[in-house]
């Protein structure tokens, strides 16, 4: 079945360092890739999205490349924020379905 | 614009008892799916609907049922309940149904079992 690795956290950097977070999938055909941010308390936010190979989601700052060759998704910006502070996660939904499969989420310190 | 609204938002109950969770979604959206959250087993999927229809139903026993009503309202029951089912309960709603829309989730409603 489909699924999505995500690198181990926690994860702690300090502010302005450089974010990279790992995320691969294994799926059938062509998935969505998705990346969701929660914070705190709340829900989980869309942070961005790619529906096909080689298209780069953005926002806020952070990035991700849909990679088919090697089914990877991985999320990165350039100069990480205290605000920053969240649990990510990365998802994808299958061509045959919206049902979003989950990585197991990477918790993100920034200190000052 | 309103996001998913989810009632109620902290809730305790007893082993044994039943629960009954209410998702109001996005205003024009008519797609809606529900997800658990634990600490052990991350996000899991529980079901979707569209159109009053369940499109899709994860691997969860079958004390776990939901509904979509005509105005694309949703609610999700959880009967007998254990200590296990304590957790993070998501709605999620879409303006239609299929592989990459983007899907806005609420704040969720916390659930203990006791």
């Amino acid at each position: 079945g489909n699924s999505v690795t995500q690198m181990e956290g926690p994860v702690t950097l300090s502010e302005e360092a450089f974010l990279t977070i790992n995320c691969t999938y294994t799926a059938t055909g062509y998935p969505s890739l998705f990346w969701y941010v929660q914070y705190p308390g709340e829900g989980l936010q869309l942070l961005l999205k790619a529906t096909k190979a080689d298209d780069k989601g953005s926002n806020k700052g952070f990035e991700a490349t849909y990679r088919k060759e090697t089914t990877s998704f991985h999320l990165e910006k350039g100069s990480v924020q205290v605000s920053d502070s969240a649990v990510y996660f990365c998802a994808l939904s299958d061509s045959s379905a919206q049902k979003l499969v989950f990585g197991q989420g990477t918790r993100l310190t920034i200190n000052p | 614009k309103a996001g998913v609204t989810q009632t109620p938002r902290y809730l305790i109950k007893t082993r044994g008892q039943q629960v009954t969770l209410s998702c109001s979604p996005i205003s024009g959206h008519r797609s809606v799916s529900w997800y658990q959250q634990t600490p052990g087993q991350g996000l899991q999927f529980l079901f979707e609907y569209f159109s009053e229809t369940q499109r899709n139903k994860g691997n969860f026993p079958g004390r776990f049922s939901g509904r979509q009503f005509s105005n694309s309202r949703s609610e999700m029951n959880v009967s007998t309940l254990e200590l296990g089912d304590s957790a993070l309960y998501l709605c999620a709603s879409s303006l239609v149904f299929g592989s990459g829309n983007t899907i806005y989730f609420g704040e969720g409603s916390w659930l203990t079992v006791v």
